[in-house]
C-alpha cells in the first residue's frame, strides 16, 4: 500500500524557472514530513522538512508548502539552477513509529541551461 | 566529521548465497535504519536499531535480518539471495529519536544478485 504519492515522476525546467514537486498522504498520523535530495551514486540527504502545524516553511530556494485538510504538501524550488538536477524524495513519518520514513517514489528533476 | 560509511560499496552475488552487509553510523548516532532502493519500488524500509535493539521492521521476509553492536555498527544479513534482491542497500544514522535532525544516509551498497 503506498501511504505517500508523488508526482510529477520526472519534471524538466528551465534554469531560473520554478520546479514545484507534489505529495499526498493517506495517513492522518503522520506528523512528520521531510524532503530529501539524491544525486547519482549518492544516498539522499536532507533537504527541509516540516510539521503540520505550519503551512510554510523556506530555507534559502527552497519551500514546503503544507495543506493538513487536503493531506498534501509540496516542494517549491525558485529560481531552479543546472546543479538542483537530482532525484527529490517526500516522505512522511509519525510519532511512535521512530525514525522510520515512508517515501514517496521520487521525481527526477532536470534544470535546462 | 566523517559521515555515514557502508561497505562494500558494491557486490555481485549469485542466486542461493547470502551477504552481510556493514553500516558504521556518524559518531554519537545511536539509531542506524536501513532501506532498499529499486527502481521499481523506490524507498522501501527494511529495519531501525537503536541502542542494539530493533525497534521497527519493515515488510520483508525473514531472509532479511539485521543487527546493531554496542559501539552503534550494523549489520545486515540476507540469507538464500534472489534475482528480487538486487538493489542498493541503504543505512541511515540518527542523534536519537529527534526526528527533526533528520537522518543521514550513506552512499550505499550496490548489490547484485545473479
Amino acid at each position: 500500500q503506498q501511504q505517500v504519492k508523488q508526482s510529477p515522476q520526472s519534471l524538466i525546467v528551465q534554469k531560473g524557472g520554478i520546479s514545484i514537486i507534489n505529495c499526498a498522504y493517506e495517513n492522518t498520523a503522520f506528523d512528520y514530513f521531510p524532503w530529501y535530495q539524491q544525486f547519482p551514486g549518492k544516498g539522499p540527504a536532507l533537504l527541509i522538512a516540516i510539521r503540520p502545524d505550519v503551512s510554510e516553511k523556506k530555507e534559502g530556494r527552497f519551500t514546503i508548502s503544507f495543506n493538513k485538510s487536503a493531506k498534501q504538501f509540496s516542494l517549491h524550488i525558485m529560481d531552479s539552477q543546472p546543479g538542483d538536477s537530482a532525484t527529490y524524495f517526500c516522505a512522511a513519518s509519525r510519532a511512535g513509529g521512530g525514525n522510520k520514513l515512508t517515501f514517496g517514489t521520487g521525481t527526477q528533476l532536470k534544470v535546462e541551461l | 566529521k566523517a559521515g555515514v560509511t557502508q561497505t562494500p560499496r558494491y557486490l555481485i552475488k549469485t542466486r542461493g548465497q547470502q551477504v552481510t552487509l556493514s553500516c558504521s553510523p556518524i559518531s554519537g548516532h545511536r539509531s542506524v535504519s536501513w532501506y532498499q532502493q529499486t527502481p521499481g519500488q523506490g524507498l522501501q524500509f527494511l529495519f531501525e536499531y537503536f541502542s542494539e535493539t530493533q525497534r521497527n521492521k519493515g515488510n520483508f521476509p525473514g531472509r532479511f535480518s539485521g543487527r546493531q553492536f554496542s559501539n552503534s555498527r550494523s549489520e545486515m544479513n540476507v540469507s538464500t539471495l534472489e534475482l528480487g534482491d538486487s538493489a542498493l542497500y541503504l543505512c541511515a544514522s540518527s542523534a536519537a529519536t529527534n526526528r527533526a535532525g533528520g537522518y543521514t544516509f550513506g552512499s550505499g551498497t550496490r548489490l547484485t544478485v545473479v
